[in-house]
């Protein structure tokens, strides 16, 4: 199957500071990603989607301006997560779609912790 | 309208047994319906997936039944097997965004 990768698998950071999450379709182009969160023990929520060449689309209540994304390729997409604080630590998880559009392809995750 | 109703929330079953998940939806316009698994640690993997144009997709132990009139569609695994131990997802998609159930941890006793 499709393969996505991501990096990195885990971070801890201070809170304040920013990290970036990268995400990358490692066998096909994908001119969308998709970015989701998961809190433990619980469902995928999507935060945004990606789209290369334009602006993401967020969902409703994620922050655009805390959680900043660049599709700068057709295989890769960034996360950002700006003046991360404590509740900010999830497990992020991208996903591109290769045959179409529902067929997605989910990274291993990249799980963040903000001391 | 957008959720997707998904129950047990956990379930256990003995080494042979068949597992049965299922899931409930309300906007008729999703169009696509797959199952993840997913292992601590790592992202979803598909697992199978159908579209409201079928009762029932087979794929080895794996079979989903889907209800259009009833908005229903569950998963089936037969012959379980302890590595079939993980969280399972169901999701619907009309747009390629996809909305999850809230998942259920499945425990395979030996």
């Amino acid at each position: 199957g499709a393969v996505v990768s991501q990096h990195p698998s885990w971070v801890i950071c201070k809170s304040g500071t920013s990290v970036k999450i990268e995400c990358r379709s490692l066998d096909f182009q994908a001119t969308t990603m998709f970015w989701y969160r998961q809190f433990p023990k619980q469902s995928l929520m999507l935060m945004a989607t990606s789209n290369e060449g334009s602006k993401a689309t967020y969902e409703q209540g994620v922050e655009k301006d805390k959680f900043l994304i660049n599709h700068a390729s057709l295989t890769l997409s960034t996360l950002t997560v700006t003046s991360a604080h404590p509740e900010d630590s999830s497990f992020y998880i991208c996903s591109a779609p290769q045959t179409g559009p529902e067929t997605q392809y989910f990274g291993p995750g990249t799980r963040l912790l903000v001391l | 309208q957008q959720q997707v109703k998904q129950s047990p929330q956990s379930l256990i079953v003995q080494k042979g047994g068949i597992s049965i998940i299922n899931c409930a939806y309300e906007n008729t316009a999703f169009d696509y319906f797959p199952w993840y698994q997913q292992f601590p640690g790592k992202g979803p993997a598909l697992l199978i997936a159908i579209r409201p144009d079928v009762s029932e997709k087979k794929e080895g132990r794996f079979t989903i039944s889907f209800n259009k009139s009833a908005k229903q569609f569950s998963l089936h695994i037969m012959d379980s097997q302890p590595g079939d131990s993980a969280t399972y997802f169901c999701a619907a998609s009309n747009t390629g965004k996809l909305i999850f159930g809230q998942g259920t941890t499945l425990q395979v006793k030996p």
